[in-house]
């Protein structure tokens, strides 16, 4: 059963760029599309990108300006930076497996915070 | 404003049959599959329901989906207190080129 785990830190300061992976164990990243998803506190869940493992990306337009994401077959993990973060981007951020998201990590808890 | 529209809140007795509907547009439902994912308290989200009505393995059957033109909607039978949760709808979007989700439905067990 694949595992998937975040990890990045938990504060980052207004203007400057967040960056979270993800590990992906027990599955390859081949041949699947690798999902971040985020959860601002209180409130429902917003779909931020993806990257496939051949490395084609689609983003959400409200954030498309703002990320990028890769991956690291070597390590098995993919990644999401988000530029120029506001008290906005304050959210739960989860890697999920698939456009459909069938299997998700726990999340981590990002603040954005002078 | 999320693009799939839920109830904020939907209640029921033990026992009971809820359903939580999710509406949406062409764009989204009209053409395209409906998820369902089920949020436990403090958890992280979890597929419940994929391809409108398709159950991933160790999902009781007590929940089902169903989608008819741009609505679409979850059936909760038998209602246990382990079912209190938030549930999302989610339908990839051909406008948005993506992924769109509902904006949750909170399920109380009364």
């Amino acid at each position: 059963q694949v595992q998937l785990q975040e990890s990045g830190p938990g504060l980052v300061k207004p203007s400057e760029t967040l960056s979270l992976t993800c590990t992906v164990s027990g599955g390859s990243l081949s041949p699947f599309y690798w999902s971040w998803v985020r959860q601002p506190p209180g409130k429902g869940l917003e779909w931020i990108g993806y990257i496939h493992y051949t490395g084609e990306t689609n983003f959400n337009p409200s954030l498309k300006s703002r990320v990028t994401m890769s991956l690291d077959t070597s390590r098995n993990t993919f990644s999401m930076n988000l530029s120029s973060v506001t008290a906005a981007d304050t959210a739960m951020y989860f890697c999920a497996r698939e456009r459909a998201f069938d299997s998700w990590g726990q999340g981590t808890r990002v603040t954005v915070a002078s | 404003q999320s693009v799939l529209t839920q109830p904020p809140s939907a209640s029921g007795a033990p026992g009971q049959r809820v359903t939580i509907p999710c509406a949406g547009a062409s764009s989204n439902l009209g053409g395209n599959y409906v998820y369902w994912y089920q949020q436990l308290p403090g958890r992280a989200p979890k597929l419940l329901i994929y391809q409108n009505n398709q159950r991933p393995s160790g999902v009781p059957d007590r929940f089902s989906g169903s989608k008819s033109g741009t609505s679409a909607s979850l059936a909760v039978s038998g209602l246990r207190s382990e079912d209190e949760a938030d549930y999302y709808c989610a339908a990839w979007d051909d406008s948005v080129r993506g992924p769109v989700f509902g904006g949750g439905t909170k399920l109380t067990v009364l």
